[in-house]
């Protein structure tokens, strides 16, 4: 099956400062979303790129789907841009749409 | 409008007990997920539904746990004899169809097992 793989595993940063997470996955993808975990445990969802690039707000995202892989850019992050952020991706046979997730990067953020 | 959600929010069980979780899902999505996440296995998907099929049941962990889904909304996951190593975050998911289309999370049901 494909495998996802996040770095860096743990990110902390001042306030303002900006950050990039990467994932790389080993087979080509119908779907790739990032989420951001808050500390009460819900998924939200930032971005669904498969391919392409989309800005929202101070966030950005990449997938660059022939060398397999996407990036996450946080610009000016602020405290409440903590918690864990999971890049997962779908594809393969059958493409059922079930999604493979990496082990996530944790990010914090201090004032 | 509404997100998918999810009950009870907590659950503590006795080992040996068995526990139902429910999903509602986002209304007029035909796809429903539901994942685990655990400490020591991150997040797993365990089985996935197109209207009230299951084709995919590749990721129940044993033969303890089941799922149906009724009406093509509502989705149940049962798991039965409770054991310790149960003891994680179930999440649910929603989708319009299966394939390739974003999906949508629950708040999850975090279950114990004493």
């Amino acid at each position: 099956g494909i495998q996802v793989e996040q770095s860096p595993p743990d990110l902390i940063l001042q306030e303002g400062a900006n950050s990039t997470l990467r994932c790389n996955f080993s087979d080509s993808v119908n779907n790739l979303q990032w989420f951001h975990q808050n500390p009460w445990g819900q998924l939200i969802n930032l971005f669904y790129i498969p391919s392409g690039t989309k800005q929202n707000g101070r966030l950005s995202a990449t997938t660059v789907a022939t060398e397999r892989y996407s990036l996450l850019y946080i610009s000016s992050s602020q405290t409440t841009d903590s918690g864990v952020y999971f890049c997962a991706v779908g594809g393969g046979s059958g493409n059922t749409g079930k999604l493979i997730f990496g082990q996530g990067t944790t990010l914090q953020v201090k004032p | 409008g509404a997100g998918v959600s999810q009950s009870p929010s907590n659950k503590v069980t006795e080992k040996g007990k068995d526990v139902e979780l429910r999903c509602d899902p986002i209304s007029g999505h035909t796809a429903l997920y539901w994942y685990r996440q655990s400490l020591g296995q991150g997040l797993e998907f365990l089985i996935y539904f197109q209207g009230n099929s299951a084709p995919d049941k590749s990721g129940l962990p044993s033969d303890r746990f089941s799922a149906e889904r009724t009406g093509g909304s509502v989705s149940t996951l049962t798991i039965q004899r409770t054991q310790q190593e149960d003891s994680a975050v179930y999440l649910c998911a929603s989708s319009l169809i299966t394939g390739s289309y974003e999906q949508y999370f629950g708040p999850g049901t975090r279950l114990t097992v004493t």
